[in-house]
Order: structure tokens, then C-alpha cells, then sequence
């Protein structure tokens, strides 16, 4: 099956520094990527999308300038994390759909700040 | 408002029996139904999905049952196994570049 990468599997970052979570359809072409956080024991939570050569669309709630999100090519999106705080610890998700339906999601990143 | 209600929260099955996990929607422009299973510190894998023009999908010890007019859909897992216990998930969605709608998961626990 289709196969989505995503880089690193887990990070810790000091509080007020920046850190890039890489998201990467290895096997197909991805126009549109999405970004998910997950918080123990509970659902995805849709953040944003990320639409190749354009802004990215976020979901209410969910600081731009905060979370940076870049889908340079059709198979690489990137979220930023930026001036990180322990309040941004959280499990990062991408996802991308194949063809008109399927959706793949990639190993997810454990970000921890400290 | 949430439009993905998914039951129960929580599941304990014996090894051997049939785990089954339900959801309803109730956006009726959704066409695309997908179940994940996520283990700890994993993303969601996705396991089988349906589309309404059918009623039943089955793929090895996995069924989905679906409903378009009660508009529900539900996991049967037969001859569970503790390697099954996992999270599982429904999602919805239309289809295209959309993203996919969850609902909240369920916990299920196969013992021996």
C-alpha cells in the first residue's frame, strides 16, 4: 500500500526554540497533506491543510504563526513548530490521501519541550 | 458538534469472539468510511473501508456493515486476538483532498 514517512519519530526541544517535523509520500503525489496532534488517549484533532504551492489552511483555534506549515513539492510537507512551550508537547500526525479516497498517515512525532 | 459518534469508548472481548464497534454520521455528503487501528505510539493504520454503494465489506477477519439509510457503520473483528487490542477509529469524509472527520476512538482489550 501506499506509504507516508514522517520525520522524526520523537524530539526534545528546549522551551523558545523552533523545531520541523518533515511529512513525506514516498509512492505517490500528494497535492494536499494534513496535519493532525493527538493528545493521550484521545482523537485526532485536525490542524490544518496543507495544499502544495499555496498557503496551507488552518482550523479554528490553531495559530499560524505558531505551527508553520510548508508543502514545497508533491511529496514533502513540513510543520514547524515555532518558539516551542511545554503546552506544545503533543503527538504530530500528517496525512495524505491517494487517489480520491484512501488516506495514509505517517508514523507520527513525539514532541516533548522542555 | 461532532460529526462522527463512535461506541463504545472502551471494549474488553476474549480471544476468540467478536469485537464490534459502531459509529454513526450525519453529514449525508460523506461517501468514504474508513476503520484505522492505532497502537501506542503509532499512527492510525488504516485496516478496511467502504463506500455506501454497498451494504457489507469483509476482509479477512475484518466486516464493515453499513447502513445509508440509519446512516451508521460498524467494525466486526471475528476471532479476536490479543493482537488485536488497539485503538480503533471511524472516520468519514467526502471524497477528494478532504480531510477525514474521527470520531473518539475505542479502546479495545482482547484477553486470553
Amino acid at each position: 500500500g501506499a506509504v507516508v514517512s514522517q520525520h522524526p519519530s520523537w524530539v526534545i526541544c528546549k522551551s523558545g526554540t523552533s523545531v520541523k517535523i518533515e511529512c513525506r509520500s514516498l509512492d505517490f503525489q500528494a497535492t494536499t497533506m494534513f496535519w493532525y496532534r493527538q493528545f493521550p488517549k484521545q482523537s485526532l484533532m485536525l490542524m490544518a491543510t496543507s495544499n502544495e504551492g499555496s498557503k496551507a489552511t488552518y482550523e479554528q483555534g490553531v495559530e499560524k504563526d505558531k505551527f508553520l506549515i510548508n508543502h514545497a513539492s508533491l511529496t514533502l510537507s513540513t510543520l514547524t513548530v515555532t518558539s516551542a512551550h511545554p503546552e506544545d508537547s503533543s503527538f504530530y500526525i500528517c496525512s495524505a490521501r491517494k487517489g480520491s479516497t484512501e488516506a495514509f498517515f505517517g508514523q507520527g512525532t513525539r514532541l516533548t519541550v522542555v | 458538534q461532532q460529526q462522527v459518534k463512535q461506541s463504545p469508548q472502551s471494549l474488553i472481548v476474549q480471544k476468540g469472539g467478536i469485537s464490534i464497534i459502531n459509529c454513526a454520521y450525519e453529514n449525508t455528503a460523506f461517501d468514504y468510511f474508513p476503520w484505522y487501528q492505532q497502537f501506542p505510539g503509532k499512527g492510525p493504520a488504516l485496516l478496511i473501508a467502504i463506500r455506501p454503494d454497498v451494504s457489507e465489506k469483509k476482509e479477512g477477519r475484518f466486516t464493515i456493515s453499513f447502513n445509508k439509510s440509519a446512516k451508521q457503520f460498524s467494525l466486526h473483528i471475528m476471532d479476536s486476538q490479543p493482537g488485536d487490542s488497539a485503538t480503533y477509529f471511524c472516520a468519514a469524509s467526502v471524497s477528494g483532498n478532504t480531510p477525514l472527520v474521527f470520531g473518539k476512538g475505542t479502546r479495545l482489550s482482547v484477553i486470553a
